[in-house]
This record gives C-alpha cells, sequence and structure tokens, in this order.
C-alpha cells in the first residue's frame, strides 16, 4: 500500500512565477491537508480539502489556492511567487474529518529566486 | 505568544542516553496531542498519539502530557544513532488543523 506521494520533488522557479504541485493520498483516504515548512521551523498549516471543497484555510493570502479532484488527489497552487514562498511543501491525508491521524507524504521543496 | 512552544536545542546526548524532549502549550482546550520524528528532507512520522492527560508508552518512547502546567514531553530510552532527527509536538486546533511546535533537532552520538 502506498503511501502518501507528492510530485515533484524538488522545484527551482523565479519570483513572479506560478507554480503547481501535486499530492496522491494514502489508499482509504479522503481528506487532504497541506503545510508548508520553512527552514528550520515547524510546518504551518495552509488549508484543507474534503469532498472537493476547501474546508479550513489557515493564515495564507490569495495567492495559495488548491483543488480537490474525485479521485482525493489534490495540487496546491501559489502565484506571484515571492522568495519568502521557498519552504518545503507537505501534504497530508487521513481518513476523513475527524481527529485521526495525518499521515505526511515527503514533501516539495521549492525553491524562489 | 505561539500555540505551541518547543525549544529548538540543537540537542546532542551520547549513545544509550535517556533523551527528554519538550513542548508547553497555550490553550486549555486542546486535547489531541502527537510526536512526529523527521528525518532531513524527509516528511514528518507520526511517532506517538495521545488523548488528555497521562502516559503513553511505545517500545523506547514514552509521551506524557500534563493538562495542568500545559506541558508535554517525549522521553526516549537506551537512545540509538538512528533516532538522530528532528522532533516536532503538534496538537490539533479545532478539527483536522494541526498546529506544531518549531521542533527539536536531536543528535546521538555512536
Amino acid at each position: 500500500d502506498a503511501g502518501v506521494t507528492q510530485s515533484p520533488t524538488h522545484l527551482i522557479k523565479t519570483r513572479g512565477q506560478q507554480v503547481t504541485l501535486r499530492c496522491s493520498p494514502k489508499s482509504g483516504h479522503d481528506t487532504v491537508s497541506w503545510y508548508q515548512q520553512a527552514l528550520g521551523q515547524g510546518p504551518q498549516f495552509i488549508f484543507q480539502y474534503y469532498e472537493e471543497e476547501e474546508r479550513q484555510r489557515g493564515n495564507f493570502p490569495d495567492r495559495f489556492s488548491g483543488h480537490q479532484f474525485p479521485n482525493y488527489s489534490s495540487e496546491l497552487n501559489v502565484n506571484a511567487l515571492l522568495l519568502g514562498d521557498s519552504a518545503l511543501y507537505l501534504c497530508a491525508s487521513s481518513p476523513g474529518q475527524g481527529t485521526d491521524t495525518q499521515y505526511f507524504g515527503p514533501g516539495t521543496r521549492l525553491t524562489v529566486l | 505568544q505561539k500555540e505551541v512552544e518547543q525549544d529548538p536545542g540543537p540537542l546532542s546526548v551520547p549513545e544509550g542516553a535517556i533523551v527528554s524532549l519538550n513542548c508547553t502549550y497555550s490553550n486549555s482546550a486542546f486535547q489531541y496531542f502527537m510526536w512526529y520524528r523527521q528525518y532531513s528532507r524527509k516528511g514528518p512520522e507520526l511517532l506517538m498519539y495521545t488523548y488528555s492527560s497521562g502516559n503513553k508508552e511505545d517500545g523506547r518512547f514514552t509521551a506524557q502530557v500534563d493538562k495542568s502546567s500545559k506541558y508535554i514531553s517525549l522521553f526516549i530510552r537506551d537512545s540509538q544513532p538512528s533516532d538522530s532527527a528532528t522532533y516536532l509536538c503538534a496538537t490539533f486546533q479545532g478539527a483536522q488543523k494541526l498546529v506544531f511546535g518549531q521542533g527539536t533537532r536531536l543528535t546521538i552520538n555512536p
């Protein structure tokens, strides 16, 4: 059983560009959450998707948007990239919207130059 | 004030030592507490998940929650070089939103 997978592994972009990151949840999981982890910091919650809708959102600007597909996979889009967007972006999946364990993927490391 | 505070370390101990990692939290409504382990350039991996106060043991790992002082701890017995990683404490803020501490970087020296 594959765990949470994310693509790409690494990405280098320049300021002002747009980026799309992808996540496939663990089998049987229908809820996907996205986190941003800056170097030396703990992950920060961006938003969560369930039933193809954004259910919760953290303190991130509208430049950060997402989507969930019928097969529960998800995308994170970031527009107008800033240098400060450089971070490890983590996807986590869980079986529902309660306080179930969240399983994290390996992350996508984004570097903005 | 951050919702979850954690000493970032770094912490370096000899192999075989008992390691104590700690976090404090600000909101007494928090009830679910987790410890994740994160190896360099990898995603966090759940180690321990506890509810409310008390202790939970799993092999060499013990998680402890003291709700009266809003203090959570992770103890590692007989520490091994493979335990070298960053340890993150976390709690649920509402349903499904995890709030993390900064992480403590731990090195176990052979």
